[in-house]
């Protein structure tokens, strides 16, 4: 399909890991990215990843690409009250100045 | 530094207004971007400037007007707007000549049409 795709919701204990999934749909994506949406503010760049790598790591986030399977995945180590947010995966089509696909967004809750 | 400023931070129009939303950068980057978020939906994209030249237009409603006067100003003019355009109305903007690409946003200006 055209839909980059993201699981609606997901909720983890402060602590744990939280593992973010995302099918996206172009194979000749050059980047991948990840934002973070907290209520009423705008998108903030947590991270992103080129195609030709399968695994990036930024202190507690850890990506992790499968190109073959057009999956991305973001990692968040010990989980806290404040990752509380809507997160989303964007892929990058076309040339320099050009449009990012965004994925559904995830909304992940974090809970004492 | 990757502020990315957007003002009013709220907007509230009526049907035959006419108002502007504004966003500026310092960051020395060269594409601008405006996206339109509705309510738990992703950000969709609406225009994208080039070196001050409107490069991408997503057959966005001629009621949304944007215009670059500089390379760190972006504005969107709004007229008779419908109450289905209220939305959270994002701006973005992006170095060229980094290869990544990034794309870095504003706070975003809430837009409510009665």
């Amino acid at each position: 399909g055209e839909d980059v795709e993201q699981s609606l919701f997901l909720s983890v204990r402060e602590g744990d890991s939280s593992v973010i999934n995302c099918t996206y749909t172009d194979s000749s994506s050059t980047y991948l990215y990840w934002y973070k949406q907290e209520p009423g503010a705008g998108l903030q760049l947590l991270t992103y990843i080129f195609s030709n790598m399968d695994m990036k790591q930024d202190q507690r986030l850890t990506v992790l690409l499968n190109k073959k399977d057009k999956h991305l995945s973001l990692r968040i180590a010990d989980t806290q009250t404040g990752d509380s947010a809507i997160y989303f995966c964007a892929e990058k089509k076309g040339g320099t100045a050009s449009k990012l696909t965004f994925g559904t967004g995830t909304r992940l809750q974090v809970t004492l | 530094d990757t502020e990315v400023t957007q003002t009013p931070k709220h907007l509230v129009m009526g049907m035959t207004n006419k108002k502007s939303l504004k966003c500026e950068q310092h960051m020395g980057h060269r594409a601008m971007y405006w996206y339109k978020q509705k309510a738990k939906k992703p950000p969709e994209l609406m225009f994208v400037y080039s070196y001050e030249k409107l490069s991408i237009n997503e057959s966005v409603p001629s009621r949304f007007s944007p215009e670059c006067p500089n390379s760190s100003l972006l504005n969107l003019h709004l007229h008779a707007l419908q109450p289905e355009d209220s939305a959270l109305y994002l701006c973005a903007s992006s170095q060229l000549t980094r290869v990544s690409y990034e794309q870095y946003f504003g706070p975003g200006t809430r837009l409510t049409v009665t």
